[in-house]
């Protein structure tokens, strides 16, 4: 059974730093890419970033670009988000989420329970 | 970026009846398009993939359809387990974006 677990959120200050992980278990780590999505209080789902399944290439909306960092540890099935100079506005629960794709298709196929970072002081 | 418009917000629905959810995209996506529920609990899971592709596990009361700007999501005949939260997503171009959701709820 394919299980992401989100951990690591918490209450943090504007400006501070905090690392998000997800520990993948019940398929082949490495052979997905994997992203983050997060969603703010009360509102939609929004793309954060994404990282190929050998950490090879990572992708960022521009929010975010420069303050967030994707990676992965193939050997320990982990994602990991390190956010630096946090703002108000990256309050939002964040979700791990492993990438299918094929020819025409490409969609999240598995996701974690979330884990909630709030930022303020 | 491209924008994707949902309608309606909310959508007040009845057992057993069918309801369809609209999407529309900024600019053509191609059939780039995913549908996602997210249930009270946050528990999120993918139903449609690539506009009309039903996810494994999924029951075949749901189905997708759409072309160029616009796609739908339709829910032949609702059950309880039902009433959640529905997103459309594209993935056309970058960065990915999803609609704003359509709370599905009972009547």
């Amino acid at each position: 059974e394919v299980q992401l677990v989100e951990s690591g959120g918490g209450l943090v200050q504007p400006g501070r730093s905090m690392k998000l992980s997800c520990a993948a278990s019940g398929f082949t780590f490495n052979n997905y890419d994997m992203a983050w999505v997060c969603q703010a209080p009360k509102k939609g789902l929004e793309w954060v970033a994404t990282i190929s399944y050998d950490g090879s290439s990572t992708y960022y909306r521009d929010s975010v670009k420069g303050r967030f960092t994707i990676s992965r540890d193939n050997a320990k099935s982990t994602l990991y988000l390190q956010m630096d100079s946090l703002r108000s506005e990256d309050t939002a629960t964040y979700y791990c989420a492993r990438q299918n794709y094929g020819s025409y298709y490409w969609y999240f196929d598995f996701w974690g329970p979330g884990t909630m970072v709030t930022v303020s002081s | 970026d491209i924008q994707m418009t949902q309608t309606p917000s909310s959508m007040p629905a009845s057992l057993g009846e069918r309801v369809t959810i609209s999407c529309r995209a900024s600019q053509g996506i191609s059939n780039y398009l995913n549908w996602y529920q997210q249930k009270p609990d946050g528990t999120i899971k993918p139903l449609i993939y690539y506009t009309s592709n039903l996810q494994s596990g999924v029951p075949s009361r749901f189905s997708g359809s759409g072309s160029g700007t616009d796609y739908s999501l339709t829910i032949s005949s609702l059950e309880p387990e039902d009433f959640a939260m529905y997103y459309c997503q594209q993935y056309d171009s970058s960065p990915l974006t999803f609609g704003s959701g359509t709370k599905l709820e009972i009547k």
